[in-house]
C-alpha cells in the first residue's frame, strides 16, 4: 500500500555535528514533502518543504533533499544544537490532494 | 494570531463515557483536519474539512467518532462511547489551502480509563 515511512527510529549526534535523517515514501504521485519537528508536549512544527519539480531546497541550517528516482527524502540540519532535540516527521501530498501522510518519526537525540 | 487552539489539553475520562475535543482554526484559514498521534500508529488523519464540508473521515476508526465544522471558526471531534484504546494526543490542524501552510494546535491528550 502506499506509505510514508523513515529508515532510523532513533538518530543520536553529538552537538555542533551535522545531522541527516532520511524518509523513504511509496507513491509516485506525491508533488510536495514536508518535514515536521516535533517537541515533547507539543505539536508538530513545519521546518522546510520542497516540491516534486525540486531536487534540494535550503533554508536556516536546514536542506531537503528529494530523489524522485528512488522515492527517497532526506533532511539535513547543520550544526546540530541541543534545541534541534525533537521528533521529526516527513509528510507527503498528492497531487490535486488536500492532506498530508505522515511518516512514523525519526527520534534526533543531540549530546552536548 | 493565537495559532491554532485547541481544548481542553488534558482529558480522562472513563470508558463509557462522551468526550468532545475543540479546535478553533487560525482566521481565515478554510481547511482544518483532525489527527491522533499514538506510539504504535504515529500520526494518522482522522477527517478534514474544506469550507466547512467534510472532505474526506475515511480515517475515522468506528462509528463512535464523529465530528463537526459548524462554521469557520470552530470544530468539535466527539467520541461516544469512549473506550480505553481511544487513549492517544488528538491534533488539530488548519491551513489557508490544502497542504501548503499546515499548522497545528498543541494537542489534546487523552486518556480513557
Amino acid at each position: 500500500g502506499e506509505s510514508v515511512g523513515l529508515h532510523l527510529p532513533t538518530l543520536s549526534v553529538q552537538e555542533g555535528d551535522n545531522s541527516i535523517i532520511n524518509c523513504a515514501y511509496s507513491n509516485s504521485a506525491s508533488d510536495y514533502f514536508i518535514w515536521y519537528k516535533q517537541e515533547s508536549g507539543k505539536g508538530p512544527q513545519f521546518i522546510i518543504d520542497i516540491r516534486s519539480n525540486m531536487d534540494k531546497r535550503q533554508g536556516q541550517r536546514v536542506t531537503v533533499l528529494l530523489n524522485k528516482t528512488v522515492k527517497h527524502l532526506s533532511l539535513q540540519i547543520a550544526a546540530t544544537q541541543p534545541g534541534d532535540s525533537a521528533v521529526y516527521f516527513c509528510a507527503e501530498n498528492m497531487v490535486n490532494g488536500g492532506k498530508l501522510i505522515f511518516g512514523q518519526g525519526t527520534e534526533l537525540s543531540v549530546k552536548p | 494570531d493565537a495559532g491554532v487552539i485547541q481544548s481542553p489539553r488534558h482529558e480522562v475520562t472513563e470508558m463509557g463515557q462522551e468526550v468532545t475535543l475543540r479546535c478553533k482554526p487560525i482566521s481565515g484559514h478554510n481547511s482544518l483536519f483532525w489527527y491522533r498521534q499514538t506510539m504504535m500508529r504515529g500520526l494518522e488523519l482522522l477527517i478534514y474539512f474544506n469550507n466547512n464540508v467534510p472532505i474526506d473521515d475515511s480515517g475515522m476508526p468506528e462509528d463512535r467518532f464523529s465530528a463537526k465544522m459548524p462554521n469557520a471558526s470552530f470544530s468539535t471531534l466527539k467520541i461516544q462511547p469512549s473506550e480505553p484504546r481511544d487513549s492517544a494526543v488528538y491534533f488539530c490542524a488548519s491551513s489557508l489551502q490544502g497542504p501548503e501552510g499546515y499548522t497545528f494546535g498543541s494537542g489534546t491528550r487523552l486518556t480513557v480509563v
